[in-house]
């Protein structure tokens, strides 16, 4: 399956504690978006790259959260010192970058639980 | 972000047609209309979009009123697979970004 992959699947950490997903976009996709959603909600953005930019963040991204993208390739987001408010799904897209719009490819996501 | 509006849930019986509504009226003349759709337990998929003109694809088929106002999202014959969080999205071309501002969405349940 070429699609857009994600881990953990599902991460369950202690309050304070520091987390690190991984997202493996479809490789050809100069574009990569992270999401996070709540229980009932649709997803909020987080953040943009294009290829190994970033060049949008969302004031959702607190201080605590770090994206990166080395080599515009697989992308990594980091929660430090998480708290209970950060529990919800962590979602990845990606696409390629076309003359207008684009088509946003999602992955499964990775479900944060925090105790 | 220009706003969409569209009912928070609807119901369909299989292999019935579904008519998903979005209304957006103040949406400008360079947004593109996304439709995305979430089924339990995963990510977000695309359906499929618009600017102007109706479009069909393999798995729907999007009106777009004449003033683009409004749209709706058609599924020919609803089947138990299609019940899921509908998201009617309007995207700005031309921006530095592309991100997505997704609201709460229809939620479709199919009737066997």
């Amino acid at each position: 399956d070429t699609g857009v992959s994600q881990d953990p699947r599902h991460k369950i950490t202690k309050r304070g504690q520091n987390v690190t997903f991984r997202c493996d976009p479809i490789s050809e996709h100069n574009r990569l978006y992270w999401y996070r959603q709540t229980l009932g909600q649709g997803p909020e953005f987080l953040t943009y790259f294009q290829n190994e930019a970033q060049l949008e963040k969302s004031r959702l991204l607190s201080d605590r959260f770090s994206a990166e993208r080395p080599k515009g390739s697989f992308s990594t987001l980091e929660i430090q010192r998480t708290e209970q408010g950060d529990s919800a799904m962590y979602l990845c897209a990606s696409s390629l970058a076309g003359f207008s719009t684009d088509t946003q490819y999602f992955g499964p996501g990775t479900r944060l639980t925090v105790l | 972000d220009a706003k969409t509006t569209q009912p928070n849930s609807m119901e369909s019986n299989e292999e019935e047609p579904v008519h998903l509504p979005c209304n957006h009226s103040t949406i400008s003349g360079t947004d593109y209309i996304h439709w995305y759709r979430q089924l339990p337990s995963q990510g977000p998929e695309y359906v499929i979009h618009g600017l102007t003109s109706n479009v069909n694809n393999r798995m729907a088929s999007l009106a777009i009123a004449e003033d683009r106002k409004s749209s709706t999202l058609i599924l020919h014959r609803a089947t138990l697979r299609d019940a899921a969080v509908y998201y009617c999205i309007l995207e700005g071309s031309g921006g530095s970004n592309y991100k997505l501002t997704f609201g709460k969405g229809t939620l479709l349940t199919v009737n066997p």
